[in-house]
């Protein structure tokens, strides 16, 4: 199983509502991402856990908040959101080697989410 | 952050081989180089990375200059399927993706 499962598809939120991005994956991997990716650019690194604890937060707004449940589910707790968040989050995963995630990212096929 | 930079886009007819190029002006002595595509509508794909030397499988190859300082992906027989946006980055923990050179495949 090579798959990195991201649910929902699409998702339509107001910038009053809570809602949350869910990624899963059960090829061992021990470090997973989120990127974040406007149409016509480079997806940009949001976070990484490695062995379930937050490593790296590049410098995200608070209105995104992280959780690492275990070892195969990552999600993204979406709160206050503007619309200039809209954007395409993918979700990827990888090994650990000598302490740092590395190696081939595995990427899921993104979470779709427009802010009203 | 570490920068990579590549053209914007690239054309090439199938059957053909394709050579797409990245500096990685910035890269230090233990950044791994990757190469990663994205088709529309999907998530990117991991196509190769290597060190320092050249680097083949079954997708494409990398070549990497003796300085590190820029690096190559060769596709060495171009299919419509190979019509993607094509990232190098550099970096281990942290994967940084350049902006990516569109591919376009003409049959």
């Amino acid at each position: 199983d090579t798959e990195v499962t991201q649910t929902p598809k699409h998702l339509v939120m107001g910038m009053t509502n809570k809602k949350s991005l869910k990624c899963e994956q059960h090829m061992g991997h021990r470090a997973m991402y989120w990127y974040k990716q406007k149409a016509k650019k480079p997806p940009e690194l949001m976070f990484v856990y490695s062995y379930e604890k937050l490593s790296i937060n590049e410098s995200v707004p608070s209105r995104f908040s992280p959780e690492c449940p275990n070892s195969s589910l990552l999600n993204l707790h979406l709160h206050a959101l503007q619309p200039e968040d809209s954007a395409l989050y993918l979700c990827a995963s990888s090994q650990v080697l000598a302490g740092v995630p590395a190696g081939e990212l595995f990427f899921g096929e993104g979470s779709r989410l427009t802010v009203l | 952050d570490a920068k990579t930079t590549q053209p914007n886009s690239m054309e090439s007819n199938e059957e053909e081989p394709v050579h797409l190029p990245c500096n990685h002006s910035t890269i230090s002595g233990t950044d791994y180089i990757h190469w990663y595509r994205q088709l529309p509508s999907q998530g990117p794909e991991y196509v190769i990375h290597g060190l320092t030397s050249n680097v083949n499988n079954r997708m494409a190859s990398l070549a990497i200059a003796e300085d590190r300082k820029s690096s190559t992906l060769i596709l060495h027989r171009a299919t419509l399927r190979d019509a993607a946006v094509y990232y190098c980055s550099q970096g281990a923990q942290k994967l940084v993706f350049g902006q990516g050179t569109r591919l376009t495949i003409n049959p």
